[in-house]
């Protein structure tokens, strides 16, 4: 069974950089497509962007200057590092596998979420 | 970018009732459309992609329908397990935007 784990600091000071890994296991990162989704508290959930294992990015234009994904295939994780953050990216963060193909993309897999609070 | 957005943003249903929710697109996405399930405290759960296709060990009570820019989740009798938001997400181009989203809570 394939497990997504979200780590990293729960709270970041305004204008700073947010950073987040995702730990992989049950499954080799270097097969499918691995995202970010954010949902601010009581709130809808925003697409973030994802990465292939080749490295190959595709983002959120609404973010794109801001967001930068990257992978290690050597130990099976993702990141994600948001820049000069504002209170508007408090949010749960949620890494996903992203499946492709026939059906079309969907997020079958799912970390369980850490809250990152901007704050000074 | 395809913009989403989703019918009634609140139902309340009792167990056993038939629910379904409506999900449009701004344009033409085929088939390309995935259906979650979240509740409280949780991440989502997906359960229907490529508009019809039911995720393995989603149960058989939850479909999905619909072509081009309209789709439906139906429910067929819903269960106490069932009281949660439903998004919808377009599969066809990045960004994928997600719907608002419907909550299902208790009539």
């Amino acid at each position: 069974q394939v497990q997504l784990q979200e780590s990293g600091p729960g709270l970041v000071k305004p204008s700073e950089t947010l950073s987040l890994t995702c730990s992989v296991s049950g499954d080799s990162i270097s097969t499918y497509y691995w995202s970010w989704i954010r949902q601010p508290p009581g709130k809808g959930l925003e697409w973030i962007g994802n990465i292939y294992y080749t490295g190959k990015t595709s983002y959120n234009p609404s973010l794109k200057s801001r967001v930068s994904i990257s992978v290690d295939t050597s130990k099976n994780q993702f990141s994600l590092e948001m820049t000069s953050v504002t209170a508007a990216d408090t949010a749960f963060y949620y890494c996903a596998r992203a499946s492709r193909g026939y059906g079309g993309y969907r997020l079958d897999f799912w970390g369980q979420g850490t809250l990152v609070t901007v704050s000074s | 970018d395809i913009q989403m957005t989703q019918s009634p943003s609140s139902v309340p249903a009792s167990v056993g009732d038939r629910v379904i929710i409506t999900c449009r697109a701004s344009q033409h996405i085929s088939t390309w459309l995935a259906w979650y399930q979240q509740k409280p405290g949780k991440a989502p759960n997906l359960l229907v992609y490529g508009a019809s296709s039911l995720q393995a060990g989603v149960p058989s009570r939850f479909s999905g329908s619909g072509f081009g820019t309209n789709f439906t989740l139906t429910i067929s009798s819903l269960q106490p397990e069932d009281f949660a938001t439903y998004y919808c997400q377009q599969a066809d181009i990045s960004p994928f935007t997600f719907g608002p989203g419907t909550r299902v809570d208790v009539k």
